[in-house]
């Protein structure tokens, strides 16, 4: 595997399910992103992770919950979800938090019902 | 509000033509600009970057103009190919915190 890779690539749950979003970098680096994107809307930053260390939490409901236990792998963990929830979710990693040249997973489409 | 617009959601160009692609932004302490394309069912690739302290910056058939004074930037592809059909977000990198800003993209089609 190279490059960043993402799974599941699509996801659908009810608003009582709790599911994962798994992220992994095979790139060596030390930055971590999660950003949805909801259609008609521009990429939204939800979470960084510098080192395996959270550094911007961009105002996210509690109902997503990352965790990155190292540097190469991210998940976002979901319960109670709402319908306007339903988007496609991006992961991204780079060399370190900062350089602007980041490289992206092909996201998941999850839909809420 | 929207600190990083595309303001045309789709841009249609002949092959070989040049495709110009828009951007707009209001915040001038943006140090970096970018533009990413991304292709159906894949996440968005790096493209082309410009410096605030740039005007111009040139990668093969891709060019990136930057107008500080108007906070506008532009992406020419000359020449268009079919290839190059996609959706192309043009994003800014916020001072010191480093994240980027996306604007909404604009979906070009090029047609042969």
């Amino acid at each position: 595997e190279t490059g960043v890779t993402q799974t599941p690539r699509h996801l659908v749950m009810g608003m009582t399910n709790k599911k994962s979003l798994k992220c992994e970098q095979h790139l060596g680096h030390n930055a971590m992103y999660w950003y949805k994107q909801s259609a008609k809307k521009p990429l939204e930053l939800m979470f960084v992770y510098n080192f395996k260390e959270q550094t911007e939490n961009n105002s996210v409901p509690s109902r997503f919950s990352p965790e990155c236990p190292n540097s190469s792998h991210l998940f976002l963990h979901l319960h109670t979800l709402q319908p306007e929830d339903s988007a496609l979710y991006l992961c991204a990693s780079s060399q370190e938090w900062g350089r602007y040249e980041q490289y992206f997973g092909p996201g998941t489409r999850l839909t809420v019902t | 509000d929207q600190q990083v617009k595309q303001n045309s959601p789709s841009l249609s160009v002949q092959e070989g033509r040049i495709s110009i692609l828009n951007c707009d932004y209001t915040n001038s302490m943006f140090d970096y600009f970018l533009w990413y394309k991304k292709y159906p069912a894949e996440g968005p690739t790096f493209l082309i970057s410009i410096s605030s302290i740039k005007d111009k910056n040139e990668d093969g058939r891709f060019t990136v103009f930057l107008n500080k004074s108007a906070k506008h930037l532009s992406l020419h592809i000359v020449p268009s190919q079919p290839g190059d059909s996609a959706v192309y977000f043009c994003a800014a990198r916020g001072g010191s915190q480093g994240n980027l800003i996306f604007g909404k993209g604009t979906k070009l089609s090029v047609k042969p």
